[in-house]
Order: C-alpha cells, then sequence, then structure tokens
C-alpha cells in the first residue's frame, strides 16, 4: 500500500520555466490539498480539492494552477516559476466522509529551488 | 476567520520530564483540532484530534492534548519525554463551515528539543 507519494523529491529550476510536482493516493480519498512550508510561515494552503474536477483556492494560490482529472491525482503546476516559490511542498488527502472529520495523510515532500 | 497560535517557537525539555507543547485557536462554530509532528525531511504524522466529548484526548507516541473551551486552547502534552520526540509540532483546527469543510488551518509550529 504505497498511500501517497510526491515526485520528484527535489526539483531545481530557473526562472520563468513552467514546472509540475506531482501527487498520487491510492487511498481513494475525495479531498486533495497542496501546502508550501515556508520558515516562520508553517504550512499554507495553496489549493484543494473536494472530488474530482472540484478545486478551489486556498491562502496563496497566486502563480499556480492546479487540476483533478482523476481522484487519485493532483498534480500542481507552478506557470513561470519565481523565486518566491523556492519552498518545500506537501500534498495531502483526506477521506472526508458526511459527518466524520477525519485527519489529513501527508506526503513526503517536495524541495523546489527556483534559481 | 479561523485561526491558530503556537506561542513558542522552540520548547526544551530534559529526557524523563514532562513536556508541554501550546496552542490556542480561534474558530466560529464547533472546533475541531488536531495536533500532527514533522521529523527532518519528512512529511507531517497526524498524532490526535478533538472533535467531541472528553476533553482529554489520546494520541500516538503516549502524547495526550487537554481541550480547554473557556481558554480556547489545545495544549499537547507527555507524561514523559523521549529523546525521539525531538521534532517540530504543528497545532491545527478544522474549519466546519460548509462551503470549505475540510481546510485545515495550521499554526507556525514549534520545534521540540529533548536532551538526555
Amino acid at each position: 500500500d504505497a498511500g501517497i507519494t510526491q515526485s520528484p523529491r527535489y526539483k531545481i529550476t530557473e526562472t520563468g520555466r513552467q514546472v509540475t510536482l506531482m501527487c498520487h493516493q491510492t487511498w481513494s480519498h475525495s479531498y486533495m490539498f497542496w501546502y508550501r512550508q515556508d520558515l516562520g510561515h508553517g504550512l499554507r494552503l495553496i489549493y484543494y480539492s473536494a472530488a474530482a474536477d472540484i478545486t478551489d483556492k486556498g491562502e496563496v494560490p497566486d502563480g499556480y494552477v492546479v487540476s483533478r482529472s482523476k481522484t487519485e491525482n493532483f498534480p500542481l503546476t507552478l506557470e513561470s516559476a519565481t523565486r518566491s516559490q523556492t519552498s518545500v511542498y506537501f500534498c495531502a488527502s483526506s477521506d472526508q466522509v458526511s459527518g466524520s472529520h477525519n485527519e489529513q495523510f501527508f506526503g513526503p515532500g517536495t524541495r523546489l529551488t527556483v534559481l | 476567520a479561523q485561526s491558530v497560535a503556537q506561542p513558542e517557537d522552540q520548547v526544551n525539555v530534559a529526557e524523563g520530564n514532562p513536556l508541554t507543547v501550546k496552542c490556542t485557536y480561534s474558530v466560529s462554530g464547533n472546533p475541531y483540532l488536531f495536533w500532527y509532528v514533522q521529523y527532518p525531511n519528512r512529511g507531517l504524522q497526524f498524532l490526535l484530534k478533538y472533535i467531541t466529548g472528553d476533553n482529554l484526548v489520546k494520541g500516538s507516541y503516549g502524547f495526550e492534548a487537554e481541550f480547554n473551551k473557556s481558554q480556547t486552547s489545545f495544549h499537547l502534552k507527555k507524561p514523559s519525554a523521549l529523546v525521539s520526540d525531538s521534532a517540530l509540532y504543528f497545532c491545527a483546527v478544522r474549519d466546519s463551515r460548509g462551503s470549505t469543510l475540510g481546510r485545515l488551518y495550521f499554526g507556525r509550529g514549534t520545534q521540540l528539543t529533548v536532551w538526555p
């Protein structure tokens, strides 16, 4: 049982390039999330998705695009990378059954450096 | 608006001593509260949650948390700290509003160091 995986684990890119970070979960969880972790800020939500083809903005969505054509995948694209997007990115998923309050499960993270 | 505050960036404690990592929250409606732990170069791992019921919640690795509604706090505790407990701890609150159900709002994290 692979759980939730992210790829690549490490990425170095240049300013202006497009970058896609992949997230895949094997649990068929309905909810998926993208966070970025920066020193002094904790985790900030970028985008989230309640189901396939349903996405919504979080706290810091500017410069990012997401899609969710399949339940198990939730890629995050930086359309034109900037140095301020250097960060560690975490994907998470959650099984949101009506009336429940289940925890989120996190992937191992992608460390992205924009030069 | 939902928010969480972790007033201490760092907590240092000797092995064998009790530890407390503090968290206060602000929510509209009922609070659903979570604690996560992050070890170096790893993702976050769920420790415990408070949804309703008993104010003392027990979780993984011997951790527990006390919900205090009047003080809007959800402090993480452990009776006897281990060196292996050294990690970054995050408190989070759940948004209970229907339109954004499922979102978590995280604190900035508290670095716990347990020395031998």
